[in-house]
């Protein structure tokens, strides 16, 4: 099992709808959570980062996590097509030594 | 804030040569440092970990003595490649976290493509 679990996609969405991106993790100790955002060619950019259980917005993106179910997503609202890119879910485990990318989920938000 | 520079973004260079990327945090300093490569349309993998001061911290199957890192101060690091091959070939991205804690973010840098001929 991978310590941390992305569906490759390409994940399709139509603008201005939502796009749903998930995650999943191994170490139930986990504590800190990010998203960043690969363009192609480019390096990550985060978007967003969560420690605690629930929802955490900041714009057109909601970060939720439940550390019960080792799950976070992200939530884009109103997609562009400026949004697709590569969304890289990131986690830190109990251990703190390092942090422990997936490989990520290709979004692509159709016109 | 929290800006990570590279240099150089983009090098080529022939067979059997050396190549040396730095890595600086312009904003606040970074005890911790980063180095990863990335294939094309492959996710990112770690490389090593560098600490201001100290030796690095190799993943397994990294070559200590292909990859040299220096981490020669809080804002600088490098990484060397030595006797570079065209399988060396990759995209380099170096990131820095303000301390090793728990909630520390890492910030990448925008990375260098190198290609060995």
């Amino acid at each position: 099992q991978k310590e941390v679990e992305q569906n490759s996609g390409p994940l399709s969405v139509p603008e201005g709808a939502i796009a749903s991106l998930n995650c999943t993790y191994s170490d139930r100790g986990s504590q800190s959570f990010f998203w960043y955002r690969q363009y192609s060619g480019k390096s990550p950019e985060l978007i967003m980062f969560i420690y605690s259980n629930g929802d955490k917005e900041d714009g057109r993106f909601t970060a939720q996590l439940n550390k019960a179910s080792q799950y976070v997503s992200l939530l884009i609202r109103d997609s562009q097509p400026s949004d697709s890119a590569t969304y890289l879910c990131a986690v830190i485990g109990s251990s703190a030594s390092k942090i422990i990318f997936g490989s990520g989920t290709r979004l692509s938000i159709r016109p | 804030g929290a800006v990570v520079s590279q240099h150089p973004s983009r090098v080529i260079c022939k067979s059997g040569t050396s190549v040396k990327i730095e890595c600086r945090s312009l904003d606040f300093q970074a005890t911790t440092m980063f180095w990863y490569r990335q294939f094309p349309k492959k996710s990112l993998m770690l490389m090593a970990t560098s600490n201001e001061g100290s030796k690095a911290t190799y993943e397994q199957g990294v070559e200590k003595d292909k990859f040299l890192i220096n981490h020669a101060s809080l804002t600088l690091s490098t990484l060397t490649v030595t006797s570079a091959h065209p399988e060396d070939s990759s995209f380099y991205i170096c990131s820095a976290s303000l301390s090793g804690g728990t909630t520390d973010t890492q910030y990448f840098g925008p990375g260098t493509r190198l290609t060995v001929l």
